[in-house]
């Protein structure tokens, strides 16, 4: 079975700094994709960024970037020019090369942005 | 619709009461899912469902929970016999079901159930 581990329960961020969420991940499979996203106050999840694993290059979404490391199992989240909207809770996930299979979550990482 | 809809977004119930609870996916999203976010929890996967393949319950903690989705469209998840342990928030989300052209879920805003 797939676990997906965020080893970070808060963290803070002074506005306009960088941060970086951590997240590991235990499989046997070569082909996966992998997620991160974010939840505020209002509950709703929000497809931040995703990575296909056999994709070498690390995936960027504007002030979003990853540090994907297959061989570690280790996909990391690095937030650049925190900004007050970004407070919320970050959830790593998994899901299965084969698609339409459920997503596997951490159990997240609570960011506070500070002015 | 324009997303994932579910309803109520908040309940409060009694200890031993059954509830429902109700999910409205995107228009022409094959792929449904439900999940349970306990307080400082990750989620927890419950059921899966996929055009009219027979449903993945493999993730229902128990046979109080059970689900449907009528159509090919609305869910209902029901949790029979209410415990105090269900208290969660219950999300579900929607995909359009393509493999790995999947973007990732669309999910709903969730609902909160607190059993008293």
């Amino acid at each position: 079975a797939q676990t997906v581990t965020q080893s970070q329960p808060e963290m803070s961020v002074q506005e306009a700094e960088t941060v970086t969420l951590s997240c590991t991940y235990d499989t046997s499979e070569n082909n996966y994709y992998l997620f991160w996203y974010k939840q505020p106050p209002s509950r709703q999840m929000i497809l931040v960024i995703r990575q296909e694993a056999y994709k070498q290059q690390n995936a960027t979404e504007n002030r979003f970037s990853v540090n994907f490391q297959k061989a570690a199992k280790s996909f990391s989240l690095k937030i650049s020019d925190s900004q007050l909207g970004d407070t919320a809770m970050y959830f790593c996930a998994f899901m299965m090369g084969s698609g339409n299979t459920p997503l596997v979550f951490g159990k997240g990482t609570r960011l506070s942005v500070i002015a | 619709g324009a997303g994932v809809s579910q309803s109520p977004s908040n309940k409060v119930t009694e200890k031993g009461k059954d509830v429902e609870l109700r999910c409205d996916p995107i228009s022409g999203h094959t792929a449904l899912y439900w999940y349970r976010q306990s307080l400082g929890q990750g989620l927890e996967f419950l059921i899966y469902f996929q055009g009219n393949s027979a449903p993945d319950k493999s993730g229902l903690p128990s046979d109080r929970f059970s689900a449907e989705r009528t159509g090919g469209s609305v869910s209902t998840l029901t949790i029979q016999r209410t415990q105090q342990e269900d208290s969660a928030v219950y999300l579900c989300a929607s995909s359009t079901g393509q493999g790995w052209t999947n973007y990732g879920y669309t999910f709903g805003s969730g609902t909160r159930l607190t059993v008293v």
